[in-house]
């Protein structure tokens, strides 16, 4: 079985640009969560869905989007970028209901280099 | 809310010798704990995870982790440390809600081994 995959691998944009992520999770795991890793802050939450609805988010601003489809692929969107969003982003996945008792399963992760 | 502390930024082990990285935690009700690892360039692999019981908990590649609610503390431990246990290694504690579930992460521990 695939593991979870994250497209691209590495991107550099410019600051104000805006940029698409995106995460396949593995085959029937509905759950996927995004994390933002830096330096600075460590891993941080921004969101996860299940069933294509958010069902929590992170103390992140509003340019920071996601989404779900109905075939669990999700995409993470930022707008307007800044020099600080620049980071490893990391989507999991989880299978069932993605309650705390499964486990999640990382991604290699994108890189985002902001110039 | 939950948070995670990892006391060391960086330990170095030579190679055979024990290790044990550090890790406090901070939570209202009964933690459910995680270690992950992450190599270079890699997302992030569990390790071991604790939700109840036995208050020493196995996992792979030889590591086990020990709970001890009167420290809030859940360290994790190798007998014998190898050359490819060199990584950056991430404590986190789960918090869960109606519907969600999500990782809280500590900085990290990065582990060096010497020759």
């Amino acid at each position: 079985k695939a593991g979870v995959t994250q497209t691209p691998r590495y991107l550099i944009k410019t600051r104000g640009q805006q940029v698409t992520l995106s995460c396949s999770p593995i085959s029937g795991h509905r759950s996927v969560s995004w994390y933002q890793q830096t330096p600075g802050q460590g891993l941080q939450f921004l969101f996860e869905y299940f069933s294509e609805t958010q069902r929590n988010k992170g103390n992140f601003p509003g340019r920071f989007s996601g989404r779900q489809f109905s075939n669990s692929r999700s995409e993470m969107n930022v707008s307007t970028l800044e020099l600080g969003d620049s980071a490893l982003y990391l989507c999991a996945s989880k299978e069932g209901s993605g309650g705390m008792n499964t486990e999640a399963f990382f991604g290699q992760g994108t890189r985002l280099t902001v110039v | 809310a939950q948070s995670v502390t990892q006391p060391d930024i960086h330990i170095t082990v030579s190679e055979g010798a024990s290790l044990e990285l550090r890790c406090n935690y901070s939570y209202g009700a009964t933690p459910y704990l995680f270690w992950y690892v992450q190599s270079p360039g890699q997302g992030l692999q569990l390790l071991l995870k604790y939700f109840s019981g036995d208050t020493l908990v196995q996992g792979i590649k030889g590591f086990e982790a020990e709970f001890k609610r009167s420290q809030s503390s859940f360290n994790l431990r190798k007998p014998s440390v190898h050359w490819s246990d060199a990584a950056e290694y991430f404590c986190a504690v789960g918090a869960f809600g109606s519907g969600y579930s999500t990782l809280t992460f500590g900085k990290g521990t990065m582990l060096l081994v010497s020759p």
